[in-house]
């Protein structure tokens, strides 16, 4: 079975802080994810990835960035956090040519 | 643009009772489709996928979904609905470049006994 993990489940962070999701998946992926998601607004794209230090922005990447320094690992950075970054942030991987997105259990991340 | 719309928020159903959750999707070509549950504080998990072929998928949990290209539509059905399939239900189209998925905004399912 693939798996996707995410570093913590849920995370309390002051605004002006920097802070680290870190998202593990064991499947060999290629692709890699990075959403948000909101009541009322279901899952947006923040950031992905399709290799190894390659990036590409989403549908919302103002006020994150990403890094993917290896195959299995994909990180999500807000510079300074902000009391709107409040949410659920999911990570997910697909192979290449596969399609379907696996993903992972969710960070609740709450900005104070 | 591609989008996707699940017109039902929230759906309120018996245990037993037969279930349909709607989907429609804007998209130039053929997509892929999937349906993803998402138990309360969980991720998403895969219901099923439609590729190609047969309009008519069969995934876990009992659950189907029927393609009908002329109405652009992926509704998802199952015909008795259990207390654990209390969850949220969303609709998601692939396309081919990198992989991305457009999600709707899904539909919150409450089972009552």
């Amino acid at each position: 079975d693939v798996k996707v993990t995410q570093s913590s489940r849920y995370l309390v962070k002051r605004t002006g802080e920097k802070v680290f999701l870190e998202c593990v998946q064991d499947m060999d992926h290629e692709n890699m994810f990075w959403y948000r998601q909101d009541p009322g607004l279901g899952l947006r794209l923040i950031y992905f990835s399709y290799d190894v230090k390659m990036k590409e922005k989403g549908d919302i990447p103002e006020g994150y960035s990403v890094s993917r320094e290896k195959k299995e690992r994909f990180s999500l950075i807000l510079e300074s956090a902000s009391t709107n970054q409040t949410s659920m942030y999911l990570c997910a991987s697909s192979g290449a040519t596969s399609y379907e997105q696996y993903f992972g259990p969710g960070t609740r991340l709450t900005v104070t | 643009a591609q989008s996707v719309t699940q017109p039902d928020i929230h759906i309120t159903v018996s245990e037993g009772a037969s279930l349909e959750l709607r989907c429609n999707y804007s998209y130039g070509a053929t997509p892929y489709l999937f349906w993803y549950v998402q138990s309360p504080g969980q991720g998403l998990q895969l219901l099923l996928k439609y590729f190609s072929g047969d309009t008519l998928v069969q995934g876990i949990k009992g659950f189907e979904a029927e393609f009908k290209r002329s109405q652009s539509s992926f509704n998802l059905r199952k015909p008795s609905v259990q207390w654990s399939d209390d969850a949220d239900y969303f609709c998601a189209v692939g396309v081919y470049t990198g992989n991305q998925f457009y999600f709707g905004t899904g539909t919150s399912l409450t089972v009552i006994p």
